[in-house]
């Protein structure tokens, strides 16, 4: 089926006020994780579910940030009390099963915020 | 821990020129190392992956081949198209200590006609 879709592709906030982004999935898939891509810098890995539990939260920068799953499917990322720094492109990608590291991670278009 | 180091960018190239992007890494046990690729307002897509020494990927042209003795996997290409123009990311993946994906800061690519 299709790939995996995030919404929005663009969002624009001032600081202070909370943002949530989506992601969709490949149908099927039971891993899904969530990037953010600062300007010049790599891919920081934030969080992965494993269906709707959440087996690393490692990556999650400070407590405004939370992630949840549910059905197994659509997941979203929310940041609390938005702060300039949090101005990145935010990546979600998924993969079959998660438990293999031959696993191919398959990524969507990203959602770009801007916190003015 | 682990991570990837890969060259800094941007490369410029001309059409036809010989593309090397350096990547090394750090890593415990034996990762499996991937090379994705951004396309100008796309997502990223697996380029091409090796997951024991020795191996090579390739895909579209490209290669890499996982030297575990200098721990390197570096991506080549003998002749650059126009179209090549990405910005190219390392990754590592652990057998150990979970299932994120490290990548690399990316490596930008001009390829001039």
């Amino acid at each position: 089926g299709a790939g995996v879709s995030q919404s929005p592709s663009n969002k624009v906030t001032e600081k202070g006020k909370d943002v949530e982004l989506r992601c969709d999935p490949i149908s099927g898939h039971t891993a899904l994780y969530w990037y953010r891509q600062s300007l010049g810098q790599g891919l920081e890995f934030l969080i992965y579910f494993q269906g709707n539990s959440a087996p690393d939260k490692s990556g999650l920068p400070s407590d405004r940030f939370s992630a949840e799953r549910t059905g197994g499917s659509v997941s979203t990322l929310t940041i609390q009390r938005t702060q300039q720094e949090d101005s990145a492109v935010y990546l979600c990608a998924s993969s079959l099963e998660g438990t293999g590291f031959l696993e191919t991670q398959y990524f969507g278009p990203g959602t770009r915020l801007l916190v003015l | 821990g682990n991570s990837v180091t890969q060259m800094e960018g941007p490369v410029t190239l001309s059409e036809e020129a010989f593309l090397t992007i350096n990547c090394t890494y750090t890593a415990t046990g034996y990762p499996s190392l991937f090379w994705y690729v951004q396309y100008p307002g796309e997502g990223l897509q697996l380029l091409l992956k090796a997951t024991k020494a020795d191996d090579k990927g390739s895909n579209k042209g490209f290669e890499a081949t996982y030297r575990k003795e200098t721990t390197s996997f570096h991506l080549e290409k003998g002749s650059v198209q126009v179209s090549d123009s990405a910005v190219y990311f390392c990754a590592l993946r652990a057998n150990t200590g979970g299932f994120k994906t490290i990548f690399g800061a990316g490596t930008r690519l001009f390829v001039k006609a």
